[in-house]
């Protein structure tokens, strides 16, 4: 069975500092998705990593996939206040036909 | 706009009486899938569709139903609510599974069983 854990669950941090958000999977998996949700709101994507050694960026933040670890990292650069949210991460495997989601690491950006 | 939308977005109701949540997509997707999200757990898939007339459970199935008569809509039914499916319900769309693109979510229903 597919377990895919986040960790830190919460992250309280201040702006400008940069701090990296750890996605752990059980099994071999064929796609590596982060997700950001916002309080009452729904799911935004922000990346979809495919292959072993895949990085990404978006502004301050970059995600990067490990297969042969079956790690993810979303890496916050100088954080600011805007970037408070939940952040998922998620991984599927083809033929699995369904997203397995982390728990969710809150983070909340302190002035 | 493309969008994938959920009614209602808040629901309370009593234990037992049968109740639909809708879900449309205007995207032409192929894949539609529910999820719940509850405290501590992340998001758990409840059912699935890979195409019209093609459903499948996922990991917590058990109290729902769901159709899929049209491309566009996707319906969780509970036939019978119990306290233990109170949660914030996401339905999404994404192309089509094999193609590498992520899902959309709706804006969620957050359905109180008292």
């Amino acid at each position: 069975e597919l377990k895919v854990e986040q960790n830190p669950l919460f992250l309280s941090m201040q702006e400008g500092k940069n701090y990296t958000i750890y996605c752990n999977y059980s099994t071999t998996s064929d796609r590596l998705y982060w997700y950001r949700q916002d309080p009452g709101k729904s799911l935004e994507s922000l990346f979809v990593l495919l292959s072993n050694g895949a990085v990404k960026q978006e502004g301050r933040l970059m995600a990067s996939l490990d297969t042969k670890a079956r790690l993810s990292t979303l890496h916050i650069t100088a954080a600011v206040h805007d970037l408070s949210a939940t952040y998922f991460c998620a991984v599927d495997k083809v033929g699995n036909e369904k997203l397995t989601f982390g728990t969710g690491t809150r983070l909340t950006i302190i002035p | 706009e493309a969008q994938v939308t959920q009614n209602p977005r808040y629901l309370i109701t009593v234990t037992g009486k049968k109740l639909t949540v809708t879900c449309s997509q205007n995207m032409n997707h192929e894949y539609m899938s529910w999820y719940r999200q509850d405290p501590g757990l992340g998001l758990r898939q409840i059912y699935y569709s890979m195409n019209v007339e093609v459903t499948d459970k996922g990991d917590v199935p058990e109290g729902y139903k769901v159709s899929r008569k049209e491309k566009r809509n996707f319906p969780l039914i509970l036939e019978s609510p119990s306290p233990n499916q109170t949660s914030l319900y996401f339905c999404a769309s994404s192309k089509g599974w094999d193609m590498n693109t992520e899902a959309f979510f709706g804006q969620g229903t957050r359905l109180t069983v008292v």
